[in-house]
């Protein structure tokens, strides 16, 4: 039982390319999230997923997509990546709005 | 638009002492709070959850309040050791959202 795993750990892109991060879970859970942490600013939801087939908009979706073809995944795009897109990107998952949600260990992005 | 508050920010600590780390936030229309735990270039390990109901909860050492009404929770470590050492972080749901606190780094010296 891997929990959330995500992949890649490390991505450097250069401003203009694009890339998608992919978010896999082993735990049948219904909610996916997508968050991004800075320093100062806590971590903050991109976008989520309440089951196969759907998306939602979060606190911070401007410049990403994303998309949930399978219940295990949710992926995260950057069609044109920007520098303050810099950041460590979490996937997280539950299996309802009432219970915890568990984290995977984060892809750290840098866009030059 | 709520608000999640973590004092202090920063914590140095001797081994074997009590904490006490704390967490505000500002609408008390909540469905639960996490507490978590972040190690260094790592990713968040969930602690504690209580929901809005409930008054506290415990696993091991620690030990999690929740005063809804107040608008406060606290996160008890006992004995701390320092393997306790990491960022606390504490989050809360509103409707299917939820708000992170900017964390409390612990440090817990032998």
């Amino acid at each position: 039982n891997a929990g959330v795993t995500q992949t890649p750990k490390f991505r450097v892109l250069k401003t203009g390319q694009s890339m998608t991060l992919l978010c896999a879970q082993d735990m049948n859970h219904e909610y996916m999230y997508w968050y991004r942490q800075d320093p100062g600013m806590g971590l903050r939801l991109i976008h989520y997923s309440v089951g196969e087939g759907t998306t939602a908009k979060g606190e911070v979706p401007d410049g990403y997509n994303v998309s949930r073809l399978k219940k295990q995944n949710f992926l995260l795009g950057l069609e044109s990546a920007a520098p303050s897109q810099t950041s460590v990107y979490f996937c997280a998952s539950s299996q309802t709005l009432a219970y915890e949600q568990y984290f995977g260990p984060g892809t750290r992005l840098t866009v030059t | 638009k709520q608000e999640v508050t973590q004092i202090p920010a920063a914590l140095s600590v001797p081994e074997g002492e009590n904490l006490v780390l704390n967490c505000s936030f500002t609408d008390s229309a909540i469905y639960n709070l996490q507490w978590f735990r972040q190690d260094p270039g790592k990713g968040l390990t969930s602690l504690l959850l209580i929901q809005s109901s409930q008054r506290e909860q415990t696993s091991g050492r620690l030990n999690a309040s929740l005063d809804k009404s107040s608008g406060r929770s606290t996160l008890y470590i006992a004995a701390s050791q320092p393997g306790d050492s990491a960022t606390y972080l504490c989050a809360v749901r509103n409707t299917d959202k939820l708000i992170f606190g900017t964390g409390t780094r612990l440090q817990v010296f032998p």
